[in-house]
């Protein structure tokens, strides 16, 4: 089974701080994905990157960006954290025309 | 732009009672129509994907069906359990736009014992 793991399930930030959430994937997946979750929107697509050192932007890229140095290794950082980036994000990766695989979710808090 | 829209919102249900859960698709060009299913405080499980050349997708109780003129995706749950409760959201994955997969905002079904 393809596991996707999000670093952590539950981290609080302030107004203001660099944060960094971290995706390993152990499929060998080239597409990963950075997405987050709010009630009444859906998912949100942030970055994705199709293989080692490429990425794309999403629909709702300002104020964040990505690194990708490892293929099972997907980054998302927060420049400069703020309340409205208070989220649930998901991490997906996929390779092909196979569905997407998705961590368990990391539940920003930003104070 | 593509928009995806699941009605309704919210669903309560008997137990054993067969169901369907709707999604609406704005934009025909679609690469393939998938739905999931979402647990409270967790990630996203792929249940079915519907290729645009399929009309419909079965696994154990569940079967999706794709009519892209129509813009329309159906999941049928039969014999529902208390175990189905979870949030169903469907996704659009459109041609062009490379993987920018659109995701409605998600039916949560509560199936009572």
């Amino acid at each position: 089974d393809v596991k996707v793991t999000q670093s952590s399930r539950y981290l609080v930030k302030r107004t203001g701080e660099k944060v960094f959430l971290e995706c390993v994937q152990d499929m060998d997946h080239e597409n990963m994905f950075w997405y987050r979750q709010d009630p009444g929107l859906g998912l949100r697509l942030i970055y994705f990157s199709y293989d080692v050192k490429m990425k794309e932007k999403g629909d709702i890229p300002e104020g964040y960006s990505v690194s990708r140095e490892k293929k099972e290794r997907f980054s998302l950082i927060l420049e400069s954290a703020s309340t409205n980036q208070t989220s649930m994000y998901l991490c997906a990766s996929t390779t092909g025309n196979q569905p997407q695989h998705f961590g368990d979710g990391t539940r920003l808090s930003i104070l | 732009k593509q928009e995806v829209t699941q009605i309704p919102a919210a669903l309560s249900v008997p137990e054993g009672e067969n169901l369907v859960l709707n999604c609406s698709f704005t934009d025909s060009a679609i690469y393939n129509l998938q739905w999931f299913r979402q647990d409270p405080g967790k990630g996203l499980t792929s249940l079915l994907l519907i290729q645009s050349s399929q009309r419909e997708q079965t696994s154990g109780r569940l079967n999706a069906s794709l009519d892209k003129s129509s813009g329309r995706s159906t999941l049928y749950i039969a014999a529902s359990q208390p175990g189905d409760s979870a949030t169903y959201l469907c996704a659009a994955e459109p041609y062009t736009g490379g993987f920018k997969t659109i995701f409605g905002a998600g039916t949560r079904l509560f199936v009572k014992a």
